[in-house]
């Protein structure tokens, strides 16, 4: 079954931290995403990427950087975090078809 | 602009009763339409994905209906359980491959009382 793991589940930082957001996937999907849901939008698209080595620029990229360092592994940096990216984030994996799989998400709190 | 529209926004029914929920959408192309189903906390479970003109869908006590003209779609849900409880995202893809973009929308948080 397609498996898209987060980490870490909670975190709460202060204004100007630096902070990683960890996201694994086992199912062998090219296809990795980043997403921000805020109460009252629906989840919007930070970054995404075709593969390892690949990033492309989704719909809110201002303030997130990412890499993706495997075909597994995808990871969201905010190297100095603002209050408005407190928010819940998600990760999501697909493979051609584009029928996307979410990981549990990662709630982000910043002071 | 919002693109997908989801109403309620909130609803409260008590365990066994039935409910719909409404998507509206204004999507170009709409390729197909996801409802998925979130928990609290966690992450989205797809439901049911519709693709056709006038598609219909069951799964259990989960039914989806898309009329694509009227770029429209509703989820019923029949003779609610107390963990229906949860908030449902309509999403409307606009091609059928990863190359596509999702669009969704806010949520239906639906509350079942005994």
């Amino acid at each position: 079954e397609a498996a898209v793991t987060q980490s870490p589940r909670n975190k709460v930082t202060v204004t100007g931290g630096n902070v990683t957001l960890s996201c694994r996937q086992t199912n062998s999907h090219n296809y990795m995403y980043w997403y921000r849901q805020d109460t009252g939008h629906g989840l919007r698209l930070i970054h995404y990427s075709y593969g390892a080595g690949n990033l492309q620029i989704g719909d809110v990229p201002d303030g997130y950087k990412a890499t993706r360092t495997t075909q597994e592994d995808f990871f969201l940096l905010l190297e100095l975090a603002s209050p408005s990216q407190t928010s819940l984030y998600f990760c999501a994996s697909s493979d051609d078809s584009g029928e996307q799989y979410f990981g549990p998400g990662t709630r982000l709190t910043v002071l | 602009k919002t693109q997908v529209e989801q109403s309620p926004q909130s609803l409260v029914v008590r365990q066994g009763e039935n409910c719909v929920l409404q998507c509206n959408y204004s999507v170009t192309p709409d390729n197909h339409l996801r409802w998925f189903k979130q928990d609290t906390g966690k992450g989205l479970v797809s439901l049911t994905v519709l693709v056709h003109e006038n598609d219909k869908t069951s799964n259990g006590r989960y039914s989806a209906t898309l009329d694509k003209d009227a770029k429209h779609s509703t989820l019923h849900i029949t003779a609610t359980l107390l963990d229906d409880t949860a908030t449902y995202i309509c999403v409307v893809g606009d091609r059928g491959s990863a190359l596509g973009r999702l669009h969704f929308g806010a949520g239906t948080q639906l509350i079942v009382i005994p």
